[in-house]
């Protein structure tokens, strides 16, 4: 079966230090992935989504940059954060073609103080 | 881009009663319309979901409507509990691709 690890679940960061979110998926091959962010008491907005290694696309200009290194690893990071990025981040993936549901990490709760 | 609308934000019912959650969506598009159930500190999780060749979809106490024309959705909820308690997420996108969520609607069950 399919299995979605994203760490860490917290994670306190002073503004102006680095970000680097990691989450992998088991059980499957060439899924999409995708980073979604949560802020307090909102909804679900999608940052970056892939398709495949190396083919990050982003929907919301904003001070972070994801990566796929590999197949099903995805990663979100910033050079130097801002109390604004403080939110609830989610790792999502979905299969390749013909796809339906969209599958959720555990998120990680970031708070830039 | 795809555009997703919610109502209520917060919504509040006597335990047994039912409760329901409208969406629509901007982009005709769209084929495939999730239901993600949140609890506190986790991910959302599906709950059920309908396909545009679908107008209705049930599944025990939980049952879905999508009207293609008006382009709505909704969510029905019957005979309430308590830990029917969570926010509920709708969500639209094209064969599950780049799902594009509602702002979510925090369900209070009181018992």
């Amino acid at each position: 079966s399919q299995t979605i690890h994203q760490w860490p679940a917290t994670l306190v960061q002073p503004v102006g230090s680095p970000l680097s979110l990691e989450c992998t998926v088991e059980g499957t091959s060439n899924p999409n992935l995708y980073w979604y962010r949560q802020a307090a008491g909102r909804g679900l907005q999608l940052l970056f989504y892939s398709v495949g290694i190396g083919q990050i696309s982003s929907e919301v200009p904003q001070n972070l940059s994801a990566s796929r290194p590999q197949d099903r690893q995805f990663i979100l990071s910033s050079k130097k954060l801002l109390l604004s990025d403080s939110g609830f981040y989610l790792c999502a993936w979905s299969a390749g073609s013909f796809s339906t549901e969209a599958f959720f990490g555990q998120g990680t709760r970031l708070t830039v103080v | 881009g795809e555009n997703v609308e919610q109502h209520p934000s917060t919504l509040s019912v006597q335990e047994g009663d039912s409760a329901v959650i409208k969406c629509t969506y901007s982009d005709s598009a769209s084929n495939y319309f999730p239901w993600y159930k949140q609890e506190l500190g986790k991910g959302p999780q599906l709950i059920i979901d309908i396909r545009s060749n679908v107008g209705e979809k049930k599944d025990q106490r939980i049952a879905v409507t999508l009207n293609k024309t008006a382009k709505h959705f909704s969510l029905h909820i019957t005979e309430t509990q308590p830990e029917d308690s969570a926010v509920y997420f709708c969500a639209a996108s094209k064969r599950g691709f780049k799902t594009i969520f509602g702002a979510g609607t925090r369900l209070f069950v009181k018992a």
